[in-house]
């Protein structure tokens, strides 16, 4: 099957500061999707992104599917951005299937 | 009701219980899923319904089984459970191959 990893694992700032996170997959996907787990774990979903670029507030996603990897950027971080971040895709020729990276957990400090 | 809603939220059982998850979708899709998510470990799917099919991933023992009588509801019904079942068990839903919507979880504690 399709291997997806997230990097950082783990992620300390302080508050105002900006980040990137990183999702790499081993083969070709048909959809993309960043999540962040709050604290309850509800999964609130952030870009559907299979391709190209997005923008939302202070966070933006862009997914390059040639080279295989996506990137979500928080700019001026706040302590209610804290929690886990998700990248899930659906791999080419899976019925609907996403499979989740590890996660990337982020803490912002106030 | 919008979006997503699954109950119980937390749910404590016996191994020799039976017990049923339920989720509703209020969002018109055509979809719906079944996740575990242990602790440790990324999401994993269970189970698809849709229209056209219903997937399963094979890891999963047959102590689970869901049902989807319609394209609304989706249950997970459990029984003879063992402790690593212990779990947050995750609904979503789509409309065909699209974004997926998650529920907020039911916490499964099986003692």
């Amino acid at each position: 099957g399709i291997q997806v990893e997230q990097s950082p694992p783990d992620l300390i700032l302080q508050e105002g500061a900006n980040s990137t996170l990183r999702c790499n997959f081993s083969d070709s996907v048909n959809n993309l999707q960043w999540f962040h787990q709050n604290p309850w774990g509800q999964l609130i979903n952030l870009f559907y992104i299979p391709s190209g670029t997005k923008q939302n507030g202070r966070l933006s996603a862009t997914t390059v599917a040639t080279e295989r990897y996506s990137l979500l950027y928080i700019s001026s971080s706040q302590t209610t951005d804290s929690g886990v971040y998700f990248c899930a895709v659906e791999h080419v020729g899976s019925a609907r299937q996403l499979t989740f990276g590890s996660g990337t957990q982020l803490t912002v400090l106030p | 009701e919008t979006g997503v809603t699954q109950t119980p939220r937390h749910l404590v059982m016996g191994m020799t219980n039976k017990k049923s998850l339920k989720c509703e979708q209020h969002l018109g899709h055509n979809a719906m899923y079944w996740y575990k998510q242990s602790a440790k470990k990324p999401l994993e799917l269970m189970f698809v319904y849709s229209l056209e099919e219903r997937v399963e991933n094979n890891s999963v023992p047959s102590r689970f089984s869901p049902e989807c009588p319609n394209s609304s509801h989706l249950f997970l019904h459990l029984h003879t459970l063992q402790p690593e079942d212990s779990a947050l068990y995750l609904c979503a839903s789509s409309q065909d191959r699209n974004e997926q919507f998650f529920g907020p979880g039911t916490r499964l504690t099986v003692l």
